[in-house]
């Protein structure tokens, strides 16, 4: 299994400019999420969803758009991007269960992808 | 307003020796704490973590200590060693059973463990 991947590795973009990072995962998990880490400031919570067709805002939607169209695949699309959105991006999988610490201790994160925007 | 505090962004310890981060929430919702470890250029691992019904837990040389109290969580390894090194974040999260799936995460610290 190749895990959670991520594509791409590293991106500039320049202000106005839209584009969607990738994110797949081969382990049939239903619970799929983006969060982006920036310098003191942790983890944020972007966009997450429960299964294919099911999605739900996070911490700091904003700027962002997911769709969940299958179970692998959980693409995060920034329409017009902006300097504030520089940061390193990291998809999430787990198993899907009502019980969030389930998820949470089963989480497999991806290796990231490190946005520049000019 | 920043719910999950680690406020020793780093820490620098010999191997052998005990690491001891420290982790403050405000939000007395938050029953579950975790802990996550960070290698660069990796997505961060779950590493420990502890329900609000117990004050410890422990697997192998990691143990997390939680004071509800003081709304504090601490993370010992013991002993060091310096594949240890990397960043560690605390998380936290609410009662499980509603639709809720956001883990709070602290802003991490930075341990270097030397040879």
């Amino acid at each position: 299994n190749a895990g959670v991947t991520q594509t791409p590795k590293f991106q500039v973009l320049k202000t106005g400019q839209s584009m969607t990072l990738q994110c797949a995962q081969d382990m049939n998990h239903e619970y799929m999420s983006w969060y982006r880490q920036d310098p003191g400031m942790g983890l944020r919570l972007i966009h997450y969803s429960v299964g294919a067709g099911i999605t739900d805002q996070g911490e700091v939607p904003n700027g962002y758009n997911v769709s969940r169209s299958t179970t692998e695949d959980f693409p995060l699309r920034l329409l017009s991007a902006a300097p504030s959105q520089t940061s390193v991006y990291f998809c999430a999988s787990s198993y899907s269960d009502v019980n969030l610490r389930q998820i949470s201790e089963t989480q497999y994160f991806g290796p990231g992808t490190r946005l520049l925007v000019l | 307003d920043q719910q999950v505090k680690q406020n020793s962004p780093s820490l620098s310890v010999q191997e052998g020796r005990i690491s001891i981060l420290n982790c403050d929430y405000t939000n007395s919702m938050f029953d579950y704490f975790l802990w996550y470890k960070k290698y660069p250029a990796e997505g961060p691992t779950f590493l420990i973590s502890i329900s609000s019904i117990k004050d410890k837990n422990e697997d192998g040389r990691f143990t997390v200590f939680l004071n509800k109290s003081a709304k504090h969580l601490s993370l010992h390894i013991v002993p060091s060693q310096p594949g240890d090194s990397a960043v560690y974040f605390c998380a936290a999260s609410p009662p499980s059973g509603g639709s809720n799936y956001k883990l709070t995460f602290g802003k991490g610290t930075l341990l270097t463990v030397n040879p």
